[in-house]
């Protein structure tokens, strides 16, 4: 069965520092999501991305994060200069098309330590 | 503003022992409401999608209801690969994102 892949499982980076979080979402799905749960919290929404361009974002989704469709089967989640609130799981997630009819697939995470 | 509450936080059971896990909700025009279960250290994985008030829908074990308010997750005779967190989610018309619950940790004692 198809699956939304993410790579690294484990980043851990130095506060101020740039990272850039990798998934590969499920082939034939036109939107794509990233989630993130801090330790022992709700699994939040951050943004979602369609045709290109974000569609909705949370005030979590400052101006130091972006996210990119660099090609065909890449999507990305950048977070400029990182703080140590930051360390959480983040998930990326696609789905095949919007509304009711199509269930958010998700990747197992990248786990991002901040010190 | 969408809002999720789940109840019980958690719930330890003896295998083939029956219960259910209740999350509210509140929501301006209900989209979807969405079960998933997410074991330690993994994504949350899909289980069902509820539409409108009175379907159901079940899955091995479980079975999910809707209301206008809230909605069951009903496991009969949990075996010990049932344990896990259990997260429920809606989406409101309009807009394109899940609000999660806390989840119901489960755990089915062998």
């Amino acid at each position: 069965e198809p699956e939304v892949t993410q790579t690294p499982s484990h980043q851990v980076t130095q506060m101020g520092q740039e990272v850039i979080l990798r998934c590969v979402p499920i082939s034939n799905h036109l939107y794509f999501y990233w989630y993130r749960q801090i330790l022992g919290q709700k699994v939040e929404f951050l943004v979602s991305f369609y045709n290109n361009e974000i569609s909705e974002k949370s005030e979590i989704f400052d101006d130091q994060f972006s996210v990119e469709r660099p090609d065909g089967s890449n999507f990305t989640l950048k977070i400029r200069s990182t703080k140590l609130e930051d360390s959480a799981m983040y998930f990326c997630a696609s789905r095949l098309i919007g509304g009711d009819k199509s269930p958010l697939h998700f990747g197992n995470g990248t786990r991002l330590t901040v010190t | 503003e969408d809002q999720v509450t789940q109840s019980p936080e958690a719930l330890r059971l003896q295998e083939g022992e029956s219960s259910s896990l209740n999350c509210s909700y509140t929501v301006s025009g209900l989209r979807g409401l969405f079960w998933y279960r997410q074991d330690p250290g993994k994504g949350p994985e899909f289980l069902f999608t509820l539409y409108s008030a009175g379907e159901e829908k079940e899955k091995e074990r479980l079975k999910a209801t809707l209301t206008k308010k809230e909605s069951f997750l009903h496991i009969t005779a949990p075996k010990p690969e049932d344990s896990a967190t259990y997260l429920c989610a809606v989406e409101g018309l309009g807009n394109e994102k899940l609000t999660f619950g806390t989840g119901t940790r489960l755990t089915i004692i062998p």
